[in-house]
This record gives structure tokens, sequence and C-alpha cells, in this order.
């Protein structure tokens, strides 16, 4: 199994461009998750997902949106980035109760 | 509302000391607990997991932590740290009859002194 596979590793934007992370996981996992991380800090929950066609927000939703049409796939949509967003990204995702996977983040930084 | 409480935000340490990682949750019903560590620059990594049994938990790298349930609690121990396990320390709980997400502490971060 490749785990969760997050693409790109890097990426730089300029204010008000798109942009989308992918995320990929190969373990048949219901529940996976978008995190960001800002320098210093713990964890922040974006947005998550219990199942294909099922998202809702976390904590920091805005700015944001997500989609799950497959079990496989989680991508994360930036439309208008703000220097706000410059984080690093990490995927996860579990089974139902277990701990969650991480993908490798995704660094992303917005001049 | 449910929450982790991890006590020390940053611990310095020298080789060779014993540590131990305090963490405490607000949910009075079953639970599965986890410590995640995070080395410099690299993701999140599973270091332990309790589900139910034996509260004393081992984990990877010599370390272990003990559920107390009157306590709520979960405390990672390690009898003497080295130098690479500086990184950061997260407990995570999942409320097993709520809508099983991960609810998350702030993190410890852990400097070992050489």
């Amino acid at each position: 199994n490749a785990g969760v596979t997050q693409t790109p590793k890097f990426r730089i934007l300029k204010i008000g461009q798109s942009m989308t992370l992918q995320c990929t996981q190969d373990m048949n996992h219901n529940y996976m998750y978008w995190y960001r991380q800002d320098p210093g800090m713990g964890l922040k929950l974006i947005y998550y997902s219990v199942g294909a066609g099922i998202t809702d927000k976390g904590e920091v939703p805005n700015g944001y949106n997500v989609s799950r049409s497959t079990t496989e796939d989680f991508p994360l949509r930036l439309e208008l980035a703000a220097p706000s967003q410059t984080s690093v990204y990490f995927c996860a995702s579990h089974r139902q109760g277990a701990a969650q996977y991480f993908g490798p983040g995704t660094r992303l930084t917005v001049l | 509302a449910q929450s982790v409480s991890q006590h020390n935000h940053h611990v310095i340490l020298s080789e060779a000391a014993s540590l131990e990682l305090g963490c405490n949750y607000s949910y009075g019903g079953t639970v599965n607990l986890f410590w995640y560590v995070q080395y410099p620059g690299q993701h999140l990594q599973l270091l332990l997991k309790y589900f139910s049994g034996d509260p004393l938990v081992k984990g990877i790298k010599g370390f272990e932590a003990e559920f107390i349930k009157s306590k709520f609690s979960f405390n990672l121990r390690k009898p003497s740290v080295q130098w690479s396990d500086t990184a950061e320390y997260f407990c995570a709980v999942i409320p097993m009859d709520s809508n099983y997400q991960l609810i998350w502490g702030a993190g410890t971060k852990l400097i070992i002194k050489p």
C-alpha cells in the first residue's frame, strides 16, 4: 500500500490564483480529513469526509472547498489564494475509530 | 464541548532524563486514545494507541502511555530520552459513541539538549 499520498509537495501561488491540492489513499478508508498547520502551531481541521459523497466543514473552512466523489480521493480547492493561506496542508484518513494515517504534506506559500 | 488538553506547550530536557507529557480529555464515554509524533519537517506519525485492555500501552521507540479512566488522562512517558526524541507530540481522542471525529490536543514541543 502507498498509504496516503499528496501532490504537489511544494507550491507558490500569487494572491488571487486558484489551485487544487490532491489527496489519495489506497486503504479503503471511509474517513478523510484536510488539516492545515501554521508555523509553530498545531493542526486545524479544514474539512472532513465520512464517505464518498459526504463532506462537512471543520474548524477553518473559509476560503476552501472539497469534494469526495470516490472513496480514494479527497481534493482540496483554494479558489482565491490569500497570504493567510500560507501553511502546510496535511491530508489524513482512517477507518472508523482507528488511528489516522497522514500524507507527507503540501507546503503552500501565497505571495 | 469535547476537548483535549496538553498541559505543557514546551518541554526542555537533557539526554537521559525521564519524560512525562500530560494529556487530559473531557468526555465521559468510551474513547480511543492516541499519541502522535511530528519530527522537524516531517508529517505526523502514530506513536501508540489505546483501544481497550491493558491500560499501559507500549509504543515505538521506547515510549509508553497509561490510560487512567478515573482521571480522564493518557500521559506519555519515556524513562530515558535521547536527542533524537526532539519533536512535537500530539495527543488525540476519538469519542466512540459520537461521530468518530478525532479531537486533537494543541501539541507539546519537546527539545532534548545533547
